[in-house]
């Protein structure tokens, strides 16, 4: 059973664009919601989390919307830039975190010059 | 402090031999969690420790696998009688506290032939 659900898969903007990518989750009981950037050949970094309280979080041009009652999150990237070609995880943990991180399968998202 | 520093970033091993595998983690966290990463997927949980106690194992942590974490410090992970299906990115990471930031080493590849 895949508890996050990430799409699309792959995605290609240009440069100057809005990048958005979608997650959907299952277990309500997941309480903390990260967002992960891999470069190849890397371990996943932090890009942004939030929290089901709020509905939104914004850190320089990353922002993530919240939509607890439809089990969605969504990660956009403002005035995209080749450097932020790399592939993005969405992730989810439950209260406590022992069970660690429940991640999505990622996007590859390619930002042509 | 380095951040995550996992040894050695690649192994490749026959089909049958052990390969044990180590994680520094930031020194001042308390917990400890290893994942594998497998092609074009994201990163799966194996196990989490909180000190030096294993308190978590994944249903995908077989018989065959084995981590420690003597002493609340560094962890290995040993496989033994590697398959080709152990072949992926194995990635540790480490937290102080829940629901923080996860930082992750860079990964070990095996490749098990």
């Amino acid at each position: 059973q895949q508890q996050v659900k990430q799409s699309p898969q792959s995605l290609i903007v240009q440069k100057g664009g809005i990048s958005i990518i979608n997650c959907a989750y299952e277990n309500t009981a997941f309480d903390y919601f990260p967002w992960y950037q891999q470069f190849p050949g890397k371990g996943p970094a932090l890009l942004i989390a939030i929290r089901p309280d709020v509905s939104e979080k914004k850190e320089g041009r990353f922002t993530i919307s919240f939509n607890k009652s439809a089990k969605q999150f969504s990660l956009h990237i403002m005035d995209s830039q080749p450097g932020d070609s790399a592939t993005y995880f969405c992730a989810a943990s439950r209260r406590g975190g022992a069970d660690g991180l429940t991640f999505g399968k990622g996007t590859h998202l390619i930002i042509q010059p | 402090d380095t951040g995550v520093s996992q040894d050695p970033r690649h192994k490749i091993t026959k089909r049958g031999q052990n390969v044990t595998f180590r994680c520094d983690p930031i020194s001042e966290h308390n917990r400890l969690y290893w994942y594998r990463q497998t092609l074009g997927q994201g990163p799966e949980f194996l196990t989490y420790f909180q000190n030096e106690a294993q308190l978590e194992k994944s249903r995908l942590l077989s018989d065959r696998f084995s981590a420690e974490r003597p002493k609340g410090s560094f962890s290995t992970l040993e496989i033994q009688r590697t398959e080709q299906g152990d072949s992926a990115m194995y990635l540790c990471a480490s937290q102080q506290g829940t629901g923080t930031e996860a930082f992750f080493g860079q990964g070990t590849r095996l490749t098990v032939v």
